[in-house]
């Protein structure tokens, strides 16, 4: 049973362009959640999501940061016009059911803004 | 809001050395505890759980109580291994409506372990 996949795993690019994320989450698991890892600071969370549903952005930034997971694909964090701040670690993770149900983590994307 | 407080790092061991990482908590009701582990360059993985007060979530050697006296989940295992170097993750996710579905993490815990 395949675990969360994220890609691509690295990704740089320079400040003013898009950096787009992609998130398939395991087999079964209809809830996605993305965190962000900033350097020197701790996992904080972003944004919950089952399929079409945005269900909890709390913790996305209200601008250039939006996130989507279709019907159909992976889950994209999409951010646009990227910032130097903006270089980090982003973690997905899925869950079977939502409401304290256990996440289960991808590897991350590393990003990395010049 | 829910907060995760953890036990300032980095901390070195030398092999076979007993090892608790503090952990306490606030939040409203009762929370599910986590501890997950980051190995360098890769994803957190979890390492062990509790769902409610008094349970104990053991894994690989490692062992944590839910305790609610105490609002603690304390990271222990007996005889550490040179494998077990990683960054250690206690978190939770509350019961109230809002934040029952997003996990709040501590800052984490450097763990180094010495041949």
């Amino acid at each position: 049973n395949a675990g969360v996949m994220q890609n691509p795993r690295h990704l740089v690019r320079r400040r003013g362009q898009e950096a787009r994320l992609r998130c398939s989450p395991m087999k079964g698991h209809s809830h996605v959640y993305w965190y962000r890892q900033l350097p020197e600071e701790g996992l904080k969370f972003m944004v919950y999501l089952q399929k079409e549903n945005i269900i909890d952005e709390s913790g996305m930034p209200k601008e250039r940061f939006s996130a989507e997971f279709p019907k159909e694909g992976p889950s994209i964090l999409r951010i646009q016009q990227v910032v130097r701040g903006d270089s980090a670690a982003y973690f997905c993770a899925s869950s079977l059911r939502g409401d304290q149900e256990t996440q289960y983590f991808g590897p991350g994307t590393r990003l990395l803004v010049l | 809001g829910n907060s995760v407080t953890q036990m300032e790092g980095p901390v070195t061991l030398s092999e076979e050395a007993f090892l608790t990482i503090n952990c306490t908590y606030t939040a409203t009701g009762y929370p599910s505890l986590f501890w997950y582990v980051q190995y360098p360059g890769e994803g957190l993985q979890l390492l062990l759980k509790a769902t409610k007060a008094d349970d104990k979530g053991s894994n690989k050697g490692f062992e944590a109580t839910y305790r609610k006296e105490t609002t603690s989940f304390h990271l222990e295992k007996g005889s550490v291994q040179v494998s077990d170097s990683a960054v250690y993750f206690c978190a939770l996710i509350g019961r109230s409506s809002g934040s029952a579905r997003q996990l709040t993490f501590g800052s984490g815990t450097q763990l180094t372990v010495l041949p």
